[in-house]
C-alpha cells in the first residue's frame, strides 16, 4: 500500500537561510509525488510533481524536489527562504487508480514551515 | 480562470442539522473528490466521482452522501450534522492521465464547517 511520511511537523528558518522539508514514501510500483503548499485559510496548491521524466523537479517559486528511488525519498529545497514561504507543506504519493478510475492521492500530515527575519 | 469554486466558505450548524457543500468546476475533468481536512491528518477522502452519474465511496465516507448530476458539479450533503463532521472540506479535480502516471488534483478553497 502507498504511504507517505513527512519527518518534521514544524520547521524554522531565518529569511535568506535554505529550506529543506522531508517526504519518505512506500510504493509497491512506480509512484507519481507531488508537492502541494496551503497558505492559512486557503485551498492547496500545487508546487511541482515527479512522473517519472528528471528526478531533479523544479517547481513554483524557486522550490525543487529530487526523486530519489533507492531512499524512497522526494526532499523539498529552496535555496533562500522568503516571508511568503511560511505555509504547511504537503507530500503526496500516487500509484494507483481508485476503484473505478480516479487518482488515490495519499497525503502525508503536513509540515508547518515558519519564516523568522 | 475560475478553476475549483466551492460554496459556501463558512458554515456554523447545529447537531442535527443538514446541509449541502457545491463544488464547481471548469476545466471538463473527468473525476471530482470531496476530502476532509483535521489536524495533524492531511487529507482523507471522502467520495469521489469517475463522471457525471457516477460516484464512490472513499476513505471516510460515513455520514456522507454525494451526487453528479452534471459533470461539472459535485455536491457533498450531509443529512444530520455530528460534531465530529467540524472539518474542512475540500474539493477537488482532475483529468484521466495517460500511460502508467495519475495526474495532479485542482483544489478549491476550502470550506470551514463547524457543528455545535
Amino acid at each position: 500500500a502507498q504511504s507517505v511520511t513527512q519527518l518534521d511537523s514544524h520547521v524554522s528558518v531565518s529569511e535568506g537561510t535554505p529550506v529543506l522539508l522531508r517526504c519518505n514514501y512506500s510504493s509497491s510500483y512506480s509512484p507519481s509525488l507531488f508537492w502541494y503548499v496551503q497558505h492559512p485559510n486557503k485551498g492547496l496548491q500545487l508546487l511541482l510533481k515527479y512522473t517519472s521524466a528528471a528526478t531533479l523537479v523544479k517547481g513554483i517559486n524557486g522550490f525543487e524536489a529530487e526523486f530519489k528511488k533507492s531512499e524512497t525519498s522526494f526532499h523539498l529545497t529552496k535555496p533562500s527562504a522568503h516571508m511568503s514561504d511560511a505555509a504547511e507543506y504537503f507530500c503526496v504519493v500516487s500509484d494507483r487508480e481508485l476503484t473505478g478510475g480516479g487518482n488515490k492521492l495519499t497525503f502525508g500530515t503536513g509540515t508547518q514551515l515558519k519564516v523568522e527575519l | 480562470n475560475a478553476g475549483v469554486t466551492q460554496t459556501p466558505k463558512f458554515r456554523v450548524l447545529k447537531t442535527g442539522q443538514s446541509m449541502t457543500l457545491l463544488c464547481a468546476q471548469d476545466m471538463n475533468h473527468e473525476y471530482m473528490y470531496w476530502y476532509r481536512q483535521d489536524p495533524g491528518m492531511g487529507l482523507r477522502l471522502i467520495h469521489y466521482s469517475v463522471g457525471e452519474g457516477t460516484t464512490a465511496k472513499g476513505e471516510v465516507p460515513d455520514g456522507y452522501n454525494v451526487s453528479r448530476l452534471k459533470k461539472q458539479n459535485f455536491l457533498l450533503g450531509l443529512e444530520s450534522a455530528a460534531p465530529s463532521q467540524t472539518s474542512v472540506y475540500f474539493c477537488a479535480s482532475s483529468y484521466r492521465g495517460t500511460g502508467l502516471r495519475n495526474t495532479e488534483a485542482f483544489f478549491g478553497q476550502g470550506t470551514r464547517l463547524t457543528v455545535v
